[in-house]
């Protein structure tokens, strides 16, 4: 059974810093892996998706690395800005059809610091 | 495009009472996909569907059903509440036929069961 998990639950960092977070998942036969923001008392934003056959995703400040045979996924944050400041979840699809093979990590809580 | 709409936004139930979430996408996805996520934790998928008129169980269908009679709309009904049934419910939708099958979130309805 695939299981996903963030650790650190709950980061904190000074403004201007770079920071990763990590994502690992059990089963490397994933589909693809999803990085959702999800800010208080609101819906999730994706950020980025990547594919089985690829090993990175970027988009302006964010780049999202996948081995998928050592099971892990990082999401690095450059330059960090208090406005990032949110609960960052990972979401691994196992196949790609089957709905109910989608799972999501805990997440970890972001906070950045002025 | 509106993307994933839902309501209510908010929502106390006493025990025993039946409730419908709607949830509306307007991007002409196949698929749809109803959440829950409790505090601290990731997601959970209660029910998913493909297709109009084609529904199936997630990880956590108990005391939940779906139906799925046009493309647009995918309602969640809760039939007898309970208080473990207390969470914030996200509704999502993705294109199936697409290679990534990047999946859309609404806002969340944060219902309370007392």
């Amino acid at each position: 059974k695939q299981e996903v998990t963030q650790i650190p639950a709950a980061l904190s960092v000074p403004e201007g810093e770079n920071l990763v977070l990590n994502c690992s998942f059990t089963d490397s036969a994933i589909y693809n892996l999803q990085w959702f923001r999800q800010d208080p008392g609101k819906g999730l934003t994706s950020l980025l998706l990547i594919q089985s056959s690829q090993r990175e995703q970027t988009s302006g400040r964010l780049n999202a690395s996948l081995d998928k045979s050592s099971g892990r996924s990082t999401l690095y944050i450059a330059a960090s800005q208090p406005g990032d400041s949110a609960t960052y979840l990972c979401a691994v699809r196992g196949s790609a059809s089957s709905a109910s093979k989608i799972i999501f990590g805990s997440g970890t809580r972001l906070s950045i610091r002025p | 495009n509106a993307g994933v709409t839902q309501t209510p936004k908010f929502r106390i139930l006493k025990i025993g009472q039946s409730m419908t979430l709607q949830c509306t996408q307007d991007m002409n996805h196949n698929y749809m996909y109803w959440y829950r996520q409790d505090p601290g934790m990731g997601l959970k998928l209660i029910y998913y569907s493909v297709g109009a008129g084609i529904t199936d169980k997630g990880e956590v269908p108990n005391g939940y059903n779906v139906s799925r009679s046009t493309t647009e709309d995918f309602p969640l009904r809760l039939e007898l509440a309970a208080p473990s049934q207390t969470s914030v419910y996200f509704c999502a939708s993705s294109d199936g036929t697409a290679a990534d099958n990047e999946q859309f979130f609404g806002p969340g309805t944060r219902l309370t069961v007392l």
